[in-house]
């Protein structure tokens, strides 16, 4: 059965703080991205990648960087955490355009 | 740039009644659409896709959606609600490659099924 994993259901961190969100799939996808989740907005695109080593911004990258050193792991990296990135941050993988994309359960992060 | 409009944020159906929700894109390539779920404290979970060919797709749950190129749209409907039908409903359309560059959401619809 398809599966992504995210590292944690739920994460509260202080402001200033660097975070790291880990996601992995063991699907053997060539494709993975990071949205962020918020009341209201739908889900937002942070970044995306193609290939290990690879990235590309999403619509909102500010504040955020990715890191993909092996193709099933996808890490989404907060710098610096402030209250504006408090949000449910959602995993996704697809093997290749025009298929599905498949979903981690989310991390639903709160910065204090 | 493209966009996707779902209308109504909330939507309230009986039991046994019509499902509709809508949503409406602006594109200026040929779209790929998606319909997925999400229930509560869960990730999402796709319902039903369009690419190409047939207008009227079929997927799980007893839903559909039938893509109209001249009004932009892609409908999804089911012809009897059930309790368990109750979530937040998103459209989302395939950025360049299908969605290989990412999909742009809708702001979702939350379905409320009364008894």
């Amino acid at each position: 059965d398809v599966k992504v994993t995210q590292s944690s259901r739920y994460l509260v961190k202080r402001t200033g703080e660097k975070v790291f969100l880990e996601c992995v799939q063991d699907m053997d996808h060539e494709n993975m991205f990071w949205y962020r989740q918020d009341p209201g907005l739908g889900l937002r695109l942070i970044y995306f990648s193609y290939d290990v080593k690879m990235k590309e911004k999403g619509d909102i990258p500010e504040g955020y960087s990715v890191s993909r050193e092996k193709k099933e792991r996808f890490s989404l990296i907060l710098e610096s955490a402030s209250t504006n990135q408090t949000s449910m941050y959602l995993c996704a993988s697809m093997v290749g355009g025009g298929n599905e994309q498949f979903f981690g359960p989310g991390t639903r992060l709160t910065v204090l | 740039a493209q966009s996707v409009t779902q209308l109504g944020s909330h939507v309230s159906v009986s039991e046994g009644a019509l499902v509709l929700l809508r949503c409406n894109y602006s594109s200026s390539v040929p779209p790929y659409l998606f319909w997925y779920v999400q229930y509560p404290n869960q990730g999402l979970q796709l319902l039903l896709k369009y690419t190409t060919g047939a207008t009227l797709v079929k997927g799980i749950n007893g839903f559909e959606a039938e893509f109209k190129k001249s009004e932009t749209s892609f409908h999804l409907t089911k012809p009897s609600a059930h309790m368990s039908d109750a979530a937040e409903y998103f459209c989302a359309f395939g950025n360049s490659g299908g969605g290989a560059d990412g999909l742009t959401f809708g702001k979702g619809t939350h379905l409320i099924i009364q008894p």
